[in-house]
């Protein structure tokens, strides 16, 4: 089974800080995808990335950026973390054929104070 | 307004009883996707499907692409179902687009 691994369970940060997310996988899964999640909205695209090196914005990126320099790790950067950001952050990965199923990541529960 | 629409936000049952949920959708889709997140945030793929139904022990999954409508049932529901179902949809490509959920709760 692919496994996808993020990093932080749960995590408290400063306003103005530079936030790291990361997630990994093991399996040679080609696409990448980093959601949030907020109460009565569902998850939201933030960014994802089809190869490495390779990314596309999601439906909200503002404030946000990613990275990806080896296929297996996928990182979500806040470059300056807003209280806004409060979320709980979701790392997902799928083969990259139209309609094969997606793995998640277990959450990062991310709170900016 | 969201493409997809999950009814219903939440619903309660008794141990036991037989559960559906919901999910429609606004245009033509390539797959809809049901997932499970329990407390705690991990989410799994429950099912994946474009046409007919699928049956995986005590869930059943069934699409009409004619309706755009799908449902989830649960079967003789037990309090380790209780959870968030999420319904999501793709269009062709890798992306998925989510409904806001049903949380579930199943009483002992």
């Amino acid at each position: 089974d692919v496994k996808v691994t993020q990093s932080s369970r749960y995590l408290v940060k400063r306003t103005g800080e530079k936030v790291f997310l990361e997630c990994v996988q093991d399996m040679d899964h080609e696409n990448m995808f980093w959601y949030r999640q907020d109460p009565g909205l569902g998850l939201r695209l933030i960014y994802f990335s089809y190869d490495v090196k390779m990314k596309e914005k999601g439906d909200i990126p503002e404030g946000y950026s990613v990275s990806r320099e080896k296929k297996e790790r996928f990182s979500l950067i806040l470059e300056s973390a807003s209280t806004n950001q409060t979320s709980m952050y979701l790392c997902a990965t799928d083969l990259g054929l139209a309609n094969y199923g997606y793995t998640f990541g277990s959450g990062t529960r991310l709170t900016v104070v | 307004k969201n493409e997809v629409e999950q009814s219903p936000q939440n619903l309660t049952a008794q141990e036991g009883e037989f559960i559906t949920i919901n999910c429609s959708y606004s245009v033509g889709i390539s797959a809809l996707h049901w997932l499970q997140q329990h407390p705690g945030g991990g989410i799994v793929s429950l099912f994946m499907l474009s046409s007919g139904k699928k049956k995986h022990g005590r869930l059943i999954a069934t699409i009409n692409i004619q309706e755009k409508h799908s449902s989830l049932h649960i079967t003789a529901s037990h309090p380790r179902d209780s959870a968030v179902y999420i319904c999501a949809v793709s269009y062709n490509t890798d992306k998925l687009i989510f409904g806001t959920g049903t949380r579930l709760q199943v009483f002992p």
